[in-house]
């Protein structure tokens, strides 16, 4: 079955420091995963995209991670600001045809001042 | 700006009532999809639409119809066979045939049961 889990669910961390979201898929074939960030009441917007061949790649202080082999993403996010908080998805995409993707159950991020 | 309009943003059904939620593009996209979003647990697809006058059913299309008349427009109906309705509706578009490009969400509709 194709499934996609993310870890920690929910996560809180002072403003300024550093955290590290995973995800885990066992989605196949793949073809991309992509992370989305989520505000409360809002709809998800793509932070960025890992094809096959990419182990690493940022937009900001945001970092993704990801290791095709062992199929595992990270995303990291650096010094972290109140904006940060959210819920990060993780999307996982088959290659076949048609746009369909897997979606992890997201971690809630809060940044406390 | 380009984007996708949902409306509305809360929206209150009764036992037995049908209800519409609406999605708005004009991003020039084939392809749109709705999905439902409860706590904890990732988006799961109800209908897609590759293109105009045609969808097809997702996961959870049991309860809920769509149509699309127009390229920018995909309306999903909740029936009052969906005895579970109670959820975060999301809508989303993509440029079809091109697996690289993300898709595109509304700010989704809070449906409630009164």
């Amino acid at each position: 079955k194709n499934q996609v889990e993310q870890s920690p669910q929910s996560l809180i961390i002072l403003e300024g420091k550093n955290c590290t979201l995973q995800c885990n898929y066992t989605v196949s074939p793949f073809s991309n995963l992509r992370w989305y960030k989520q505000d409360t009441g809002r709809g998800p917007v793509s932070l960025t995209i890992m094809t096959f061949s990419e182990n690493t790649k940022s937009n900001g202080r945001y970092t993704a991670t990801l290791d095709a082999d062992t199929k595992q993403s990270s995303l990291h996010i650096t010094a972290s600001q109140l904006s940060d908080s959210a819920s990060y998805i993780c999307v996982v995409r088959m290659n076949n045809a048609g746009n369909m993707l897997t979606f992890g159950g997201g971690t809630r991020l809060m940044v406390k001042p | 700006d380009g984007g996708i309009t949902q409306s509305p943003k809360y929206l209150f059904r009764k036992e037995g009532q049908n209800v519409t939620l609406s999605c708005e593009q004009n991003l020039n996209h084939d392809a749109m999809y709705w999905y439902r979003q409860d706590p904890g647990q990732g988006l799961r697809l109800i209908y897609y639409s590759q293109i105009v006058n045609d969808f097809q059913k997702g996961d959870i299309a049991e309860g809920y119809s769509v149509s699309r008349e127009k390229k920018e427009s995909f309306p999903l109906t909740v029936t009052s066979a969906q005895k579970n309705p109670t959820a975060f509706y999301l809508c989303a578009s993509s440029r079809s045939g091109n697996s690289n490009q993300p898709q595109h969400f509304g700010d989704g509709t809070r449906l409630s049961i009164l």
